[in-house]
């Protein structure tokens, strides 16, 4: 079965320092990667995916992740957030043609 | 173009109380999922449909029922709601097809409490 894991529960950072947010998935092949942001509230916004191809992918709001098979990772990085980026992020994997399976995400704190 | 719907947004329910939690999406998707949110354990999935007429369990599926006698319609059910389903619950859909890169999209979701 697929499984998530994000170890961080909780991270803070400062305004202009750079993020990254880790992912560890455990799947048989390669699965479908996906982060999604999720404001206080709000439903669930998808950030960047990875289906297959280029390993480092492009997402929205300045975010990237790479895919790093070796080591069953798909981390988030920003090079500097803004206090905007505060949220909660989810890590998501699926085969295609199952359901996602999530993380238990991790919440981002922005202080100035 | 409005997606995936959720109805109703809020809810508050009694112990014991019934309700049904509609999904509806105008995208033609096979697929169609219900995930619950708590806090610290992300989305769980509850009941899932790969297809009209079809549903599947879960992670999460007791003490919840499921309909899809519509493809764009996607039901949640509580027979006898319980406080350990508060809960923010998420509607999604999905289009399998391996050609397409695509991902689920997601309802703004409902918030239920069960008091």
């Amino acid at each position: 079965a697929q499984s998530v894991t994000q170890p961080d529960i909780h991270i803070t950072v400062s305004e202009g320092a750079s993020l990254e947010l880790r992912c560890n998935y455990s799947y048989g092949a390669t699965p479908y990667l996906f982060w999604y942001v999720q404001s206080p509230g709000q439903g669930l916004q998808l950030l960047l995916k990875y289906f297959s191809g280029d390993t480092l992918v492009q997402g929205i709001k300045g975010f990237e992740a790479e895919f790093k098979r070796s080591q069953s990772s798909f981390n988030l990085r920003k090079p500097s957030v803004h206090w905007s980026d505060a949220a909660e992020y989810f890590c998501a994997v699926d085969s295609g043609n199952t359901p996602l399976v999530f993380g238990k995400g991790t919440r981002l704190s922005v202080i100035a | 173009n409005a997606g995936v719907t959720q109805t109703p947004k809020f809810r508050v329910l009694k112990t014991g109380q019934s309700m049904t939690l509609l999904c509806a999406q105008d995208m033609n998707h096979e697929y169609m999922y219900w995930y619950r949110q708590d806090p610290g354990m992300g989305l769980r999935l509850i009941h899932y449909s790969v297809g009209e007429g079809t549903t599947a369990k879960g992670e999460v599926p007791d003490g919840y029922n499921v309909s899809r006698l519509k493809k764009q319609n996607f039901l949640l059910g509580l027979e006898s709601a319980a406080p350990s389903q508060t809960s923010v619950y998420f509607c999604a859909s999905f289009d399998p097809r391996p050609h397409l890169t695509t991902e689920a999209f997601f309802g703004q979701g409902t918030r239920l409490t069960v008091v």
